[in-house]
């Protein structure tokens, strides 16, 4: 079974400055999806990004980009010039490509932004 | 990227009823899945439901407890039965969206649940 471990229950950063969250995962499948979502108070699961595996081109989405390590299976988010909305619990998820089954969270980073 | 809605957005129940929680996509989907994430935890799926069929359950959950409609492509409800304080969580509907039919990325706001 697949499993994906958030080893940070918490982390910090400083307004504008950068942060990393890791995430790794275990499975025995080439071809799947890995994704970052963010819950912030408001409690609604936002797609923060997202990176298929086949692709060895880390993805990017303006601010947030990821460190995506097959061999090691590590995944981790940076999030630059972080921004007090960026405060939130963030979430790492996989689904394995063209399986009904559905994702498997992480356990959660809670992000704390400091002014 | 679709508009889910989800109702209600949070309710107090008295131990013992039911409550049954709704998801309204604007664009059609052929799966359909419910996740719990309970106080302080990560999220956890429920069930998948497939549209004309019955809903796929995942270990640790069954029909009694929590039944799930799904009777057209843009809505399904999730029912949570004989409450009891351990029950007390957000639901969380979500659906795959676009080319990958089968793979959730959009989530509805959830429904926080509190029973007393």
């Amino acid at each position: 079974a697949q499993t994906v471990t958030q080893s940070q229950p918490e982390m910090s950063v400083q307004e504008a400055e950068t942060v990393t969250l890791s995430c790794t995962y275990d499975t025995s499948e080439s071809d799947y999806y890995l994704f970052w979502y963010k819950q912030p108070p408001s409690r609604q699961m936002i797609l923060v990004i997202r990176q298929e595996a086949y692709k060895q081109q880390n993805a990017t989405e303006n601010r947030f980009s990821v460190n995506f390590q097959k061999a090691a299976k590590s995944f981790s988010l940076k999030i630059s010039d972080s921004q007090l909305g960026d405060a939130a619990m963030y979430f790492c998820a996989y689904h394995e490509r063209g399986s009904a089954r559905q994702l498997t969270f992480g356990s959660g980073t809670q992000l704390t932004v400091l002014p | 990227s679709a508009v889910i809605s989800q109702k209600p957005s949070r309710d107090i129940c008295q131990r013992g009823t039911s409550l049954t929680i709704q998801c309204q996509v604007d664009s059609q989907v052929t799966m359909m899945f419910w996740y719990r994430q309970q106080p302080g935890q990560s999220l956890t799926l429920i069930a998948t439901a497939n549209q004309g069929s019955e809903a796929t359950y995942e270990s640790g959950f069954v029909i009694d407890k929590f039944p799930i409609s799904r009777p057209n492509l843009t809505f399904s409800t999730l029912t949570v039965s004989n409450m009891s304080p351990e029950d007390s969580s957000i639901y969380l509907c979500s659906v795959g969206i676009g080319g990958h039919r089968n793979q959730p990325q959009h989530f509805g706001d959830g429904t926080r649940l509190s029973i007393l």
